[in-house]
This record gives structure tokens, sequence and C-alpha cells, in this order.
């Protein structure tokens, strides 16, 4: 079973700009949720999509969205880029089921550079 | 504000020894506990977890020690090997839906 793809791996935008990042879960998994890795902060939530809704939201800004489609596929969308939002974002899939014991299994992640 | 608090930052150990990481927690809304290995150029991989009606559960070196009471939880790596070096995260989720709070890893590295 192949895993989480993310895409692109890698990516320079400057300030101001918007970017926008793709992620394919695991065949049969549901839900797609988004964290932000930066050094010394270790993995803040932005949110999850299960069947193409919205299902929690983690404290970002506006700025920070994201989508997903009737396949699973979920795209995240950065506008109006700033220094700060320079982090490795990752996108973990999972079943989607209500257990306590749910299992995110995450991509490699896409390292987004902002200068 | 971060949920989940994570010790220590790095670890270094000889192989052959115990490694020990620990967390803790205030939501008492946190009913899930588990711990990802990161690799560098890696995304995190999930190792060991647990649930609050069990204090201990352990799979092969990896042990999870859980003190509800305490709000705290411990990774412990017996036998640690270079191979385990690695960033370790610990991590919650709360009763009310799939979103993980994550610690702020341990960086540890096993010395040969």
């Amino acid at each position: 079973k192949a895993g989480v793809t993310q895409t692109p791996r890698y990516l320079i935008k400057t300030r101001g700009q918007q970017v926008t990042l793709s992620c394919s879960p695991i065949s049969g998994h549901r839900s797609v949720s988004w964290y932000q890795q930066t050094p010394g902060q270790g993995l803040q939530f932005l949110f999850e999509y299960f069947s193409e809704t919205q299902r929690n939201k983690g404290n970002f800004p506006g700025r920070f969205s994201g989508r997903q489609f009737s396949n699973s596929r979920s795209e995240m969308n950065v506008s109006t880029l700033e220094l700060g939002d320079s982090a490795l974002y990752l996108c973990a899939s999972s079943l989607g089921a209500t257990a306590t014991n749910e299992k995110l299994f995450f991509g490699s992640g896409t390292q987004l550079s902002v200068l | 504000q971060q949920q989940v608090k994570q010790s220590p930052q790095s670890l270094i150990v000889q192989k052959g020894g115990i490694s020990i990481i620990n967390c803790a927690y205030e939501n008492t809304a946190f009913d899930y506990f588990p711990w990802y290995q990161q690799f560098p150029g890696k995304g995190p991989a999930l190792l060991i977890a647990i649930r609050p009606d069990v204090s201990e559960k352990k799979e092969g070196r990896f042990t999870i020690s859980f003190n509800k009471s305490a709000k705290q939880f411990s990774l412990h790596i017996m036998d640690s090997q270079p191979g385990d070096s690695a960033t370790y995260f610990c991590a919650a989720r709360p009763n009310t839906g799939n979103q993980f709070y994550f610690g702020t890893g341990t960086s540890l590295t096993v010395i040969p």
C-alpha cells in the first residue's frame, strides 16, 4: 500500500506570495490533517478534513486554508506569505473513525522557505 | 500555549543504555497518548501508544509508562541502539476530535 504522498518536496517563495501544497492520503483513508513543524515548536495542528468537510481547526490565521476533494486528496493554501511561515508542512492521513486509537500516518512533508 | 510539555530537549545515551523521555499535560480531556519517531527528512512515524486506563504498555524495547493522577507519561527505550537515534515526539488527543497536540520533541543520540 502506498504511503502518504506530499508534493512538492521543497518550495521557495517570497513574502506576499501565496502557495499551494498537495497531499494524497493512503488509499481508503478519509481523513487528512495538516501540521506545521518548526524547530523548537514541535508540530502544530492546522486543520483536519473528513469527507470534503473541515472537521477541526487549529489556531492559525485565516491566511491558512485547505480543502479536500472527493477522492480524499487534500490541498493546503497559504496566502500573503510571511517570513514566519517558513516551516515543514506535514500531512497526515487516517481512517477518520472516531475511535480513540485513531492512527495518524504522516507524509515526508513539504519544506517551505519564505524569503 | 504548549498543551503537552516534553523533556529533555536532547538526550545522549550510550549503546545498550536506557533512554527516558518525559511528557506532561493538563487537559483531562486527553484520552489517547501516542509516541512518534522521526528521522531526518522523513515524517513522524507512530512508535507506540497508550490509553489512560492502562499504566504501562510494552512493545519490544519500547515501553510507555502512564501516571494518570500526575498527568504524566514517559517513553523508555531499553537497550538503546545507534539506529534509535532520531527525534521523538509525544502527543495527546482529546476525546472531542481528531486533533493531536504534540510535544516539542527530544533529539536522541545513541553513541556506539
